[in-house]
């Protein structure tokens, strides 16, 4: 069963910092990975999609990595500002299903 | 144009009623997802639609949970005879298909809440 983890729980930094958000996944056998931003009470908005066969995603100050080797990717935040400030969620659409796996989030909180 | 979008937005209900939750995917979407999502965690997984079919059901946590989609637009998620620890938010997300190059798109949750 496809495990998705996320590291750090929590981050808290001073504007201007850049940052990197963790994502690993148990199971190397995905489709896609997509990273997801959530403000509180809302719903999740799409940040960058990750297709299997792709190293790599940027859209403006983010960038996404994939190693499927080795299970993991990384959401890099260029210049953070505290508009950044939010859930970041990544989710594995595994071969098995059609479904995603999300990992549980990192609590971003940029401080002006 | 327009997303994705749920109703109610809040739903207050005793323990043991019956509640339906409503997703409007965004028009042409022929993959409809339902997720539930508990606080401080990332959302689970429910169900999904392929047209008007559940192309995969796992996710329902018991049979007091049903879900259709009649026309291959809109869906209902049905839960009857409501417990406590149903109380999450319900989150619909809608593809334009199906595969690795087609990003989930979310709507703003419904929030149930069972007293």
């Amino acid at each position: 069963k496809q495990e998705v983890t996320q590291i750090p729980a929590a981050l808290s930094v001073p504007e201007g910092e850049n940052l990197v958000l963790n994502c690993s996944f148990t199971d190397s056998a995905i489709y896609n990975l997509q990273w997801f931003r959530q403000d509180p009470g809302k719903g999740l908005t799409s940040l960058l999609l990750i297709q299997s066969s792709q190293r790599e995603q940027t859209s403006g100050r983010l960038n996404a990595s994939l190693d499927k080797s080795s299970g993991r990717s990384t959401l890099y935040i260029a210049a953070s500002q505290p508009g950044d400030s939010a859930t970041y969620l990544c989710a594995v659409l595994d071969n098995y299903g059609q479904n995603f796996v999300f990992g549980p989030g990192t609590r971003l909180s940029v401080l002006p | 144009g327009a997303g994705v979008s749920q109703t109610p937005s809040n739903k207050v209900t005793e323990k043991g009623k019956y509640v339906e939750l409503r997703c409007d995917p965004i028009s042409g979407h022929t993959a409809l997802y339902w997720y539930r999502q508990s606080l401080g965690q990332g959302p689970e997984f429910l169900i999904y639609f392929q047209g008007t079919g559940a192309a995969d059901d796992s996710g329902l946590p018991n049979d007091r949970f049903f879900a259709v989609r009649p026309e291959g637009s809109v869906s209902t998620l049905k839960i009857q005879r409501t417990e406590r620890g149903d109380s999450a938010v319900y989150l619909c997300a809608s593809s334009p298909g199906v595969g690795n190059a087609y990003e989930q798109y979310f709507g703003p949750g419904t929030r149930l809440t069972v007293t």
